[in-house]
């Protein structure tokens, strides 16, 4: 079965300083990748997914995120975080059977 | 487009009690849906794959009887805690798939559950 590995529990980054999230993923094949954010009491919005070709994908505000088949990885950046972006965020797997799983999340604090 | 709406988005009800949430998609037709519970600090674990038309697929450790699911049309499914307890207390969250954009999930806010 497929898992996936989200190493940080919890990153506190400033405003205006860059950001990386990791995501390890363990699977046979390359499977569809997806990074979700969840503000407080609210449900998953997608930022960006990977199915094929260019391993390097753009998503929503300002986030990106590049599929490293060698290291088994999809780590989330954004070059520069303003505080709207402390959340909790969600790597997720679909082994090719629509279902997803989850990492454990990695919560996101921005000082001021 | 791509949105998820559920409903109701918070309930508390009594110990004994069968809670019923919706979970619609208001701009596409879902061909799956899918049932999430999230305890406070943690990740998503999937309950049930819910498909049109026939019977949800229950992922292990999740009691059927106690979550009925039904997917009566390709823009809606519920969700039913039956005789809820105390540790059915949970944040529910529902997704569908776009059958015609494939992979991808939408999600919806997620309904919290306080049972008393």
């Amino acid at each position: 079965a497929q898992s996936v590995t989200q190493p940080d529990i919890h990153i506190t980054v400033s405003e205006g300083a860059s950001l990386e999230l990791r995501c390890n993923y363990s699977y046979g094949a390359t499977p569809y990748l997806f990074w979700y954010v969840q503000s407080p009491g609210q449900g998953l919005q997608l930022l960006l997914k990977y199915f094929s070709g260019d391993t390097l994908v753009q998503g929503i505000k300002g986030f990106e995120a590049e599929f490293k088949r060698s290291q088994s990885s999809f780590n989330l950046r954004k070059p520069s975080v303003h505080w709207s972006d402390a959340a909790e965020y969600f790597c997720a797997v679909d082994s090719n059977d629509y279902k997803l799983s989850f990492g454990a999340g990695t919560t996101v604090t921005v000082r001021a | 487009g791509a949105v998820v709406s559920q409903h109701p988005s918070w309930v508390i009800c009594k110990s004994g009690t069968s809670v019923k949430i919706e979970c619609r998609s208001l701009d596409f037709q879902a061909t799956t849906m899918f049932w999430y519970r999230q305890f406070p600090k943690q990740s998503l674990m999937l309950m049930a794959t819910s498909n049109e038309g026939s019977k949800a697929t229950y992922e292990q450790g999740v009691e059927k009887d106690k979550f009925l699911i039904n997917h009566a049309s390709l823009t809606l499914s519920t969700l039913t805690v039956t005789s809820a307890h105390p540790e059915d207390s949970s944040f529910y969250i529902c997704s569908a798939r776009d059958g015609l954009a494939g992979e991808t999930q939408y999600f919806g806010p997620g309904t919290r559950l306080l049972v008393l």
